[in-house]
């Protein structure tokens, strides 16, 4: 079945440095892809999306390019921040028609000043 | 923006006792709303689908009868955790999709805790 997978965290940066944090996906047919960004104490929040192969997606500073080659979806900043923290999660729909969601396993992101 | 607004935000409750938790969609109609549970590891686990007025679709191994959901309006999703216990202690959230179009709006999450 379809599925995410993402780094395991957590991941610590110093403020200004540059980010990765992988995902990659199995899937059937070429769904869209969603980032989204969970604060503390908070939901989710939709950060990015692509739709098709080699759509890219940004917001915020993060972007992300839909491979369909690599079947993969990693997120990156040039310059994280403090306020950055949170965790992040991958995410594609289910291929059943359910608008449900399937996401990886999230990936803690600490920025240190 | 859409906006989906949970309520109670934080709740505690003694065991045994049962608790219900809202999902509103505050500007827009939502045929369907979702309901996931936050384990401490931060991973997402859907407890069911809730579809306004039928009843919901639940996720295998999670019990229907502990986990009652309601979704009467168009706007209004509730949870239900029925005779509550420690083990239930988690951050739940819902999401609605906006009827029409595909994208989901998350609420800010609810956190139980049973003693």
């Amino acid at each position: 079945g379809d599925s995410v997978t993402q780094m395991e965290g957590p991941v610590t940066l110093s403020e200004e440095a540059f980010l990765t944090i992988n995902c990659t996906y199995t899937a059937t047919g070429y769904p869209s892809l969603f980032w989204y960004v969970q604060y503390p104490g908070e939901g989710l929040q939709l950060l990015l999306k692509a739709t098709k192969a080699d759509d890219k997606g940004s917001n915020k500073g993060f972007e992300a390019t839909y491979r369909k080659e690599t079947t993969s979806f990693h997120l990156e900043k040039g310059s994280v921040q403090v306020s950055d923290s949170a965790v992040y999660f991958c995410a594609l729909p289910a291929m059943d028609s359910s608008y449900k969601l399937i996401f990886g396993s999230g990936t803690r992101l600490l920025v240190r000043p | 923006g859409a906006v989906v607004s949970q309520h109670p935000s934080r709740v505690i409750c003694k065991s045994g006792t049962s608790v219900k938790i809202e999902c509103r969609s505050l500007d827009f109609q939502a045929t369907t709303m979702f309901w996931y549970r936050q384990f401490p590891k931060q991973s997402l686990m859907l407890m069911a689908t809730s579809n306004e007025g039928s009843k919901a679709t639940y996720e295998q191994g999670v019990e229907k009868d502990k986990f009652l959901i309601n979704h009467a309006s168009l706007t209004l999703s509730t949870l239900t955790v029925t005779s509550a216990h420690p083990e239930d202690s988690s951050f739940y959230i819902c999401s609605a999709r906006k009827t029409g179009a595909g994208e989901l709006f998350f609420g800010e999450g609810s956190r139980l805790t049973v003693l």
